[in-house]
């Protein structure tokens, strides 16, 4: 069993549509959460660190579940510019801030 | 300012071959990280310098995986004797000391035939 699972898509939305994204680590140890966004052929880039208290960046909304190991992304209102591979990624307790990633669900926003 | 950068961009290699990627970290980054991209997966970890000193070498497949960063800044993993299960986007990622956020640069992506 992967450390982080993702459900791999593809989610295919209109724009204007609300999607969710969930994710779930078999690691309770596990310190710090993030959502990176991957594009096609480039390198993962940070979209937002998770907390359990959520949190939230314009249309973004991120929130974990420690209890039950499970990390959710809220995109509201999509936009053509979202499709891109969403990345679920937690660190190990301690030390250095190794990421553990997910393989990843893919979105496509469609006009 | 200059990001991470890796070259080459892309390398294609005959089976047997071996191959040196490089790593150009943001200035003054400490910690130095390398992870392998295989088509339709998310990155997974190879190893991690603090300086030049390579802290964990955990998640290097093979002894044909070696990697080393002398002087604490550039950074060159190198494979010996590639294999067709080696094709993949090797990235490199830097962040500074204590740091939560990494900067990944734009990968190696390696071809194996």
């Amino acid at each position: 069993r992967k450390e982080v699972e993702q459900d791999p898509g593809p989610f295919n939305v209109p724009e204007g549509a609300t999607v969710a994204f969930n994710c779930t680590y078999s690691n309770s140890a596990s310190q710090s959460f993030f959502w990176y966004r991957q594009d096609c052929r480039k390198e993962p880039k940070l979209l937002m660190s998770v907390y359990s208290s959520g949190n939230e960046d314009g249309r973004f909304t991120a929130q974990l579940n420690r209890a039950s190991q499970y990390i959710s992304l809220l995109i509201r209102d999509s936009k053509l510019s979202d499709s891109a591979t969403y990345l679920c990624v937690v660190t190990p307790y301690g030390g250095y801030n190794k990421l553990i990633f997910g393989a990843g669900t893919r979105l496509a926003v469609h006009p | 300012g200059a990001g991470v950068s890796q070259s080459p961009r892309y390398k294609v290699a005959k089976r047997g071959q071996d191959v040196a990627l490089r790593c150009d970290p943001i200035s003054g980054h400490v910690s130095l990280f390398w992870y392998q991209q295989a088509l339709g997966q998310g990155p997974e970890f190879l190893t991690y310098f603090q300086n030049e000193a390579q802290l964990d070498k955990s998640g290097l497949p093979s002894d044909r995986f070696f990697a080393e960063r002398p002087e604490g800044s550039v950074s060159t993993l190198k494979i010996q004797r590639t294999q067709q299960e080696d094709s993949a986007v090797y990235l490199c990622a830097s962040g500074t000391s204590g740091g939560e956020t990494q900067y990944f640069g734009p990968g190696t992506r390696l071809l194996v035939l």
